[in-house]
């Protein structure tokens, strides 16, 4: 199975700041099948980027991803109140489907 | 709008069944666009994918479940179930429904999840 390894496991800023979330594939991820999640306490996750770069329905555009192969990036640009949350990455290019430890991105 | 919502017992005994439903509400299950999911998430922990259905009937599911998993339709009641064979205390997580275009494969829309405790 596709293994997710996402780092930092704990990312502290303040509002404004931007912040730079990283998920590493152990194969290539096939198609660029590679989602974001944000999930907050309580709650169920919520889908913010499929293939890899496009935002899903709603989602503010300082909410950004990219990459390709093995190496995935989200970002956001700057970091509003409620952006503070855990991040989830995810591939649906293989069988498994497989999901990433999570980012948790707090405030400073 | 579509909404998923996830029903069964917050406890379960071990060795027992474990059996979850999913009402889905504002569009249908019977549609070629979507596959019906479940993911489970351990206290604390990540997520894990369980398994998936088609509206044709076709499943598939994760193989670190082996044949535990069974996931079926109920078109009448536009409603989707899990059942998960003799649980363990491994099996304690919140359980959340969720939806996947047929073209892609990311979680799209989710049930708000629903715990379950295996514990005798």
């Amino acid at each position: 199975e596709v293994v997710l390894t996402q780092s930092p496991g704990t990312l502290s800023l303040s509002p404004g700041e931007g912040a730079t979330l990283s998920c590493r594939a152990s194969q290539t991820v096939s198609s660029s099948y590679l989602a974001w999640y944000q999930q907050k306490p309580g709650q169920a996750p919520r889908l913010l980027i499929y293939g890899t770069s496009s935002r899903a329905t709603g989602i503010p555009d300082r909410f950004s991803g990219s990459g390709s192969g093995t190496d995935f990036t989200l970002t956001i640009s700057s970091l509003e109140p409620e952006d503070f949350a855990f991040y989830y990455c995810q591939q649906y290019g293989d069988s498994p489907l497989t999901f990433g430890g999570g980012t948790k991105v707090d405030i400073k | 709008q579509v909404q998923l919502q996830e029903s069964g017992p917050g406890l379960v005994k071990p060795s027992q069944t474990l059996s979850l439903t999913c009402a889905v509400s504002g569009g249908s299950i019977n549609s070629g666009d979507y596959f019906w999911s479940w993911i489970r998430q351990h206290p604390g922990k990540g997520l894990e994918w369980i398994g998936y259905i088609f509206y044709s009937g076709n499943t598939y599911h994760n193989p670190s479940l082996k044949s535990r998993v069974t996931i079926s339709l109920d078109t009448s009641r536009n409603q989707f179930s899990l059942k998960l064979s003799s649980v363990t205390a491994a099996d304690t997580a919140i359980y959340f429904c969720a939806r996947v275009p047929r073209i892609g494969g990311s979680f799209d829309i989710w049930g708000q999840g629903t715990m379950v405790t295996v514990s005798s």
